[in-house]
């Protein structure tokens, strides 16, 4: 069964620090998100991407992330200078009609 | 903006149990999700409900979508250990967005053997 795969599971980082976490959809999919779990709380929306552009972004989505998808198959969110705060688990989505979730990259800044 | 709330917080029943849990919100959502995520992984998706009214069953899950679109209720039957995890309803409406989820704070369940 195709799935959504993101790399690395876990990615410790120094604060001011630039950061990319990858993902790789499943194939036939068009749309693609970022989420973030901050430890214990909910799912949360950062952005949305279609047809090579972001099609919408939530108020975390700062000038401090970006995202990319610099090839047919890859899906990258670069945070540009790290802070504390962004100590998370991401998670990359994709869909056709129903959103499918990649196990998550943990983030850990110090 | 549009919020989720999803009840119990927590749940603690015995194995063989059947176990209910709801979410609510304030505005209409055009699906509702139900998603289970285990320690350290995504979420995984159980059931999805695209028709307001709609009952949609999964194996021991059934979930339901309100008929006012603004609530929907996840039930499991005869529950085991492995149903331990948090499950999270999750919204989405097409017309305002591109699909981008809303989620609920999460039933955390534990099943006693």
């Amino acid at each position: 069964e195709p799935e959504v795969t993101q790399t690395p599971s876990h990615q410790v980082t120094q604060m001011g620090q630039e950061v990319i976490l990858r993902c790789v959809p499943i194939s036939n999919h068009l749309y693609f998100y970022w989420y973030r779990q901050i430890l214990g709380q909910k799912v949360e929306f950062l952005v949305s991407f279609y047809n090579n552009e972001i099609s919408e972004k939530s108020e975390i989505f700062d000038d401090q992330f970006s995202v990319e998808r610099p090839d047919g198959s890859n899906f990258t969110l670069k945070i540009r200078s790290t802070k504390l705060e962004d100590s998370a688990m991401y998670f990359c989505a994709s869909r056709e009609d129903t959103q499918y979730f990649g196990p998550g990259t943990r983030l850990t800044v110090l | 903006g549009q919020q989720l709330n999803q009840s119990p917080q927590s749940m603690f029943i015995q194995e063989g149990e059947d176990v209910s849990m709801n979410c609510t919100s304030s505005s209409i959502f055009n699906t509702w999700l139900w998603y289970k995520q285990d320690p350290g992984e995504g979420p995984v998706l159980l059931i999805a409900l695209y028709k307001a009214g709609e009952l949609t069953s999964n194996g021991r899950l059934t979930a339901q979508f309100g008929i006012t679109r603004k609530d929907s209720l996840l039930n499991i039957s005869a529950s085991i250990p492995s149903d331990v995890g948090i499950y999270f309803c999750a919204g989405h409406n097409h017309g305002g967005s591109q699909g981008n989820l809303i989620f609920g704070k999460g039933t955390k369940l534990s099943v006693k053997p």
